[in-house]
């Protein structure tokens, strides 16, 4: 109950697409969704984030649509450009009481943008 | 801030050898966690703190495996012995305790090769 399963394993789309990476959870008591962006060599970083009291947060070409009833959440990078071209992992965390939001990672999704 | 600094940045060891990972958050963080990626089982939680105390340990994968957080700016993750299968990237993030409290900032990692 504690997984994130994140899908496509990998995506390859061309430059300008609209690649979408797919998140699905069991635990309703996770409250807060991240997305991280990772480049070879580096450590993750927080791309956008939302809470599930709303369904769509937009922040430039990055856009996270959320289905509470569903409990899905995806990422969808519109206009993609070749700097896009990273690992993408979408995470899960609860903060209720006694929680400490420890992130659940998913598996994560490479994404190559082709010029 | 000059964030997250993990040292070393690559570690080669021969297996039976003891490896010491050493992190130094971002100052005023209050949470500290340590992280392992590989290809097979992606980005796993191995253990964090809260001021400097361990909260939970659950990921850590055997007794090879100990941490410490002897004050707010050091963390250390050691294993002893070292074996093959210990390979992989190691991060450590921090994470402010108020604010953007759920956003986790991650150093550059250290890649591990077990001889």
């Amino acid at each position: 109950q504690q997984q994130v399963k994140q899908s496509p394993q990998s995506l390859i789309v061309q430059k300008g697409g609209i690649p979408i990476i797919n998140c699905a959870y069991e635990n309703t008591a996770f409250d807060y969704f991240p997305w991280y962006q990772q480049f070879p060599g580096k450590g993750p970083a927080l791309l956008i984030a939302i809470r599930p009291d709303v369904s769509e947060k937009k922040e430039g070409r990055f856009t996270i649509s959320f289905n509470k009833s569903a409990k899905q959440f995806s990422l969808h990078i519109m206009d993609s450009q070749p700097g896009d071209s990273a690992t993408y992992f979408c995470a899960a965390s609860s903060h209720g009481s006694g929680n400490t939001g420890k992130l659940i990672f998913g598996q994560g999704t490479t994404l190559q943008v082709k010029p | 801030d000059a964030g997250v600094i993990q040292s070393p940045r690559h570690e080669v060891t021969e297996m039976g050898q003891e490896v010491t990972l050493r992190c130094k958050p971002i100052s005023g963080h209050d949470y500290l966690f340590w992280y392992r990626q590989t290809m097979m089982r992606g980005l796993e939680l191995l253990i964090y703190f809260n001021n400097n105390v361990p909260i939970d340990d659950s990921g850590m994968p055997e007794d090879r495996f100990s941490a410490k957080m002897p004050n707010a700016s050091f963390s250390t993750l050691k294993i002893q012995p070292s074996e093959p299968r210990d390979s992989a990237v190691y991060f450590c993030a921090s994470s402010p305790l108020r604010g953007r409290a759920y956003e986790q900032f991650f150093g550059p990692g250290t890649r591990l090769t077990v001889l």
